[in-house]
């Protein structure tokens, strides 16, 4: 089974700053004959359904502000938030779709001001 | 607009079971790969299920395989997961998801407001 490893667990930053996450996978997720990384990052607020932010490690998704970034390839991925504001308060979660049937999400980290 | 809206979720005993349903609008829900992911109070998220949008093939965590069953209503363009012998560790709000397109190969764009199921004596 693919293992998703987020870090850190939690994180406080400062209204404007940067917000930067990491999300380690226990194998590539980059399929050599796209160049594809199976990648997606999700932002679940405080009593509602996730909310797709980045897929293909680094496309966003629709309508998401562009202060949402994802990079990385392989295993290592990151997901950046250049300029916090207060409605990004929530939990974040990676997930690999590269080996189905068994997506696999990261343990979340939960984002603060 | 597109949406989904789980309902069937509530208070089962041990052993039970339950049939959560899934209501897609503003989309052909057999058209796309769809999935149902649990989460536990206070927990993270757990893929349960998912039906393929391009072959109908079903798919399933080990943690759940032999007691739960997913399908789909083309004419009611409505996704159900079936749980059998429910226990204690499967209570969870349990979500509905559309993927992105129609293959599993990808990401979950749409996600329900979820429903609560709670397995307790």
């Amino acid at each position: 089974d693919v293992v998703m490893t987020q870090s850190p667990d939690s994180l406080a930053v400062s209204l404007g700053e940067r917000a930067t996450i990491n999300c380690k996978s226990s194998q590539s997720l980059l399929y050599n004959s796209n160049n594809k990384n199976y990648l997606a990052w999700y932002q679940q607020k405080p009593g509602q359904p996730p909310k797709l932010l980045i897929y293909w490690a680094s496309t966003r998704g629709s309508g998401v502000p562009d202060r949402f970034s994802g990079s990385g390839s392989e295993t290592d991925f990151t997901l950046t938030i250049s300029s916090l504001q207060a409605e990004d308060v929530a939990v974040y979660y990676c997930q690999q779709y590269y080996t189905i049937p068994l997506y696999t999400f990261g343990q979340g980290t939960k984002l603060e001001i | 607009e597109v949406h989904l809206l789980e309902s069937g979720g509530g208070l089962v005993q041990p052993g039970g079971s339950l049939r959560l349903s899934c209501a897609a609008s503003g989309f052909t829900s057999s058209s796309y790969t769809m999935s149902w992911v649990r989460q536990a109070p206070g927990k993270g998220l757990e893929w349960v299920s998912s039906i393929s949008g391009t072959n109908n093939a079903t798919y399933y965590a080990d943690s759940v395989k032999g007691r739960l069953t997913i399908s789909r209503d083309h004419s009611k363009n409505t996704l159900y997961l079936q749980l059998n012998t429910l226990r204690a560790d499967d209570t969870a709000v349990y979500y509905c998801a559309k993927g992105r397109l129609s293959s599993p190969y990808d990401a979950f764009a749409l996600w329900g407001q979820g429903t609560l199921v709670t397995v307790s004596s």
